[in-house]
């Protein structure tokens, strides 16, 4: 059983330059989820995708895009990285079924130079 | 709005000692209540989690009863190990139509042999 799966699991970038973040689901749940986790900060998320094709933004959303063409995929753009985007992103996932627990990926640990 | 409100860390104890987390919640209808566990280096796995009021959830010794009327709902565990250092944290659910999920800001714990 994959679960939610997170590509890559590490990457530098320097300031400036454009990334995405794959994450992938094969349990066919409809809520996705980023977050973004920073020492004594605890998660905060960043955007949340509640079906395909539908997206809205979470507590911490500027600097990033994220689409939802289809169920399984939800990928997440840097469109220009800047040092403060330095921190582990973590993609999760749910059934719309209510009150269910999300299922995370092992996260992406992303530093920008 | 919803949120939750967690224990301030880091938490220290010697093995074998008793372990009380607080977590208390502010919701608009009935979540469900949850606590989630991360090991150094890795994802959030869900340890164990509760629907309604009343009912104790329980998992690897780990027990929390959802009180509704003190809106808590704290992690307790007889007797630590130091297979149990990790940060914990607890979450709530809601069936919106917005963002279903909101977590806590994690409670780190060591245990020392």
């Amino acid at each position: 059983n994959a679960g939610v799966t997170q590509t890559p699991k590490f990457r530098v970038l320097k300031t400036g330059q454009s990334m995405t973040l794959q994450c992938a689901q094969d349990m066919n749940h409809e809520y996705m989820s980023w977050y973004r986790q920073d020492p004594g900060m605890g998660l905060r998320l960043i955007h949340y995708s509640v079906g395909a094709g539908i997206t809205d933004q979470g507590e911490v959303p500027n600097g990033y895009n994220v689409s939802r063409s289809t169920t399984e995929d939800f990928p997440l753009r840097l469109l220009s990285a800047a040092p403060s985007q330095t921190s582990v992103y973590f993609c999760a996932s749910s059934p719309t079924v209510s009150n269910q627990p999300q299922h995370f990926g092992d996260g992406t640990r992303l530093s920008i130079l | 709005g919803d949120s939750v409100t967690q224990m301030e860390g880091p938490v220290t104890l010697s093995e074998e000692a008793f372990l009380t987390i607080n977590c208390t919640y502010t919701a608009t209808g009935y979540p469900s209540l949850f606590w989630y566990v991360q090991y150094p280096g890795e994802g959030l796995q869900l340890l164990l989690k509760a629907t309604k009021a009343d009912d104790k959830g329980s998992n690897k010794g780990f027990e929390a009863t959802y009180r509704k009327e003190t809106t808590s709902f704290h992690l307790e565990k007889g007797s630590v190990q130091v297979s149990d250092s990790a940060v914990y944290f607890c979450a709530l659910s809601e069936d919106n139509t917005g963002n279903q999920f909101y977590f806590g800001t994690g409670t780190s714990l060591t245990v020392i042999p």
